[in-house]
């Protein structure tokens, strides 16, 4: 099946300082993107969605960008606090209604 | 419930034996996902159910796994003659058209 099977990229910020992560995507056809965040021992956590027809969305502290031109996504996390840390995922649709494709999560790291 | 409930949490079992694990979806929610996602690594989809067309199926790993999707509602994933490779998490989620919600996960262990 299709899966992501990498030693996951790490990010250490300090807390209160502003995280951006990472995400590529595969297929230009996607029109949909979500972000997720997974705690360990817990299944992803819903944080932010775009379509495609947008390049930016904000949220609670949470701003996610798409680049279509290059197939990059990225996720910025505002004031980033410990109970941030966690492995990110971003994800795509493509076919609208269709799977839903992960990418390579991050793992984010916050030092107090 | 208000979210994507998973059966059992944890289960362990002996390699060679079946196990069936159990997704009640958001109510309303038309799409139904499996993924498996082994230590450490990312989630891999499995299967994917959206009302009543014909489910994605082009995940699977093997012929010793199915899920079914009854009434539209309730998924079962089964794993045959379960091997050690086997072992990791697997979660469920839904979506009532693009949102996709997660379950906690069924944590399966095969020995």
């Amino acid at each position: 099946g299709e899966s992501v099977g990498l030693h996951l990229p790490t990010l250490s910020v300090q807390e209160g300082d502003n995280s951006i992560i990472n995400c590529a995507y595969s297929n230009s056809a996607s029109d949909y993107f979500i972000w997720y965040k997974q705690e360990s021992g817990k299944g992803p956590q819903f944080i932010i969605d775009i379509r495609s027809n947008m390049d930016k969305r904000q949220g609670q502290r949470v701003t996610v960008l798409l680049n279509k031109t290059v197939k990059h996504l990225s996720l910025q996390i505002a004031a980033t606090q410990p109970g941030d840390s966690a492995v990110y995922f971003c994800a795509e649709i493509y076919n609208q209604g269709g799977k839903l494709i992960f990418g390579q999560g991050t793992e984010l790291s916050v030092k107090p | 419930g208000a979210g994507v409930s998973q059966s059992p949490s944890n289960k362990v079992t002996e390699k060679g034996k079946d196990v069936e694990l159990r997704c009640d979806p958001i109510s309303g929610h038309t799409a139904l996902y499996w993924y498996r996602q082994s230590l450490g690594q990312g989630l891999e989809f499995l299967i994917y159910f959206q009302g009543n067309s014909a489910p994605d199926k082009s995940g699977l790993p093997s012929d010793r796994f199915s899920a079914e999707r009854t009434g539209g509602s309730v998924s079962t994933l089964t794993i045959q003659r379960t091997q050690q490779e086997d072992s990791a998490v697997y979660l469920c989620a839904s979506s009532p058209e693009d949102t996709i919600y997660f379950g906690e996960g069924s944590w399966l262990t095969v020995v």
